[in-house]
């Protein structure tokens, strides 16, 4: 069946470090790839969404590929800061009309200063 | 901008007692979903909708019942509290279509005791 595997946490790095979150995914369809991320409080939000193999995704400086051969979505950041302090989901869609996503088990990521 | 707003924020509930989540979006989507989050599986599916007066089961169904009385309103129903449902409930809306992104509530903390 359809799943979404990630790089289980805590994750702490230090500020201007890079970042690197796996990802990967298994389906016999064909998905749109998502990265949400959550803050504490908050809910879910997206930071972005990829619908095509091959292609890149990015927002706020964080960035990932959709690579179909291998079936992975890694997010990526050269440079991190305090702020980016959050949980971090990976997800594809999934179900006859691909309004479902199904999520990872989340990483959460710590930035010290 | 989008808005899902649930309630309660948090709530005790005793087992064996009827439980009744709420949530409303002003987003005027068609599709609404309710997700449990706990650590080690992220977050899981129990049921979605597609409109009003239709619900489906997601991936966690048992235990929980669902109700879309309208196009803003989504219930989840724990007809009989356990403690294995202790968890975070978040609500979420999206428009039809495989690719959209979903917007989720800032969550409902749920302690049965």
């Amino acid at each position: 069946g359809d799943s979404v595997t990630q790089t289980e946490g805590p994750v702490t790095l230090s500020e201007g470090t890079s970042l690197t979150v796996n990802c990967s995914y298994e389906t016999k369809q064909y998905p749109t790839l998502f990265w949400y991320v959550q803050y504490p409080g908050e809910g879910p939000q997206l930071l972005f969404k990829v619908p095509k193999a091959n292609e890149k995704g990015s927002n706020r400086g964080f960035e990932a590929t959709y690579n179909k051969e291998a079936t992975s979505f890694h997010l990526q950041k050269a440079s991190v800061q305090e702020s980016d302090s959050a949980v971090y989901y990976c997800a594809q869609n999934y179900g006859s009309s691909g309004n479902k996503l199904i999520f990872g088990i989340g990483t959460l990521l710590s930035v010290k200063p | 901008e989008a808005a899902v707003t649930q309630s309660p924020r948090n709530k005790v509930a005793v087992t064996g007692g009827k439980v009744t989540l709420s949530c409303n979006q002003t987003n005027n989507h068609n599709n609404m979903y309710w997700y449990r989050q706990d650590t080690g599986h992220g977050l899981r599916l129990i049921h979605y909708s597609y409109g009003a007066g239709s619900t489906e089961k997601g991936d966690i169904p048992d235990g929980y019942k669902a109700s879309r009385p309208s196009q803003e309103n989504f219930s989840l129903i724990l007809e009989l509290a356990t403690p294995s449902q202790t968890s975070v409930y978040f609500c979420a809306s999206g428009d039809a279509g495989s690719n959209t992104e979903v917007f989720f509530g800032k969550g409902t903390r749920l302690t049965v005791v």
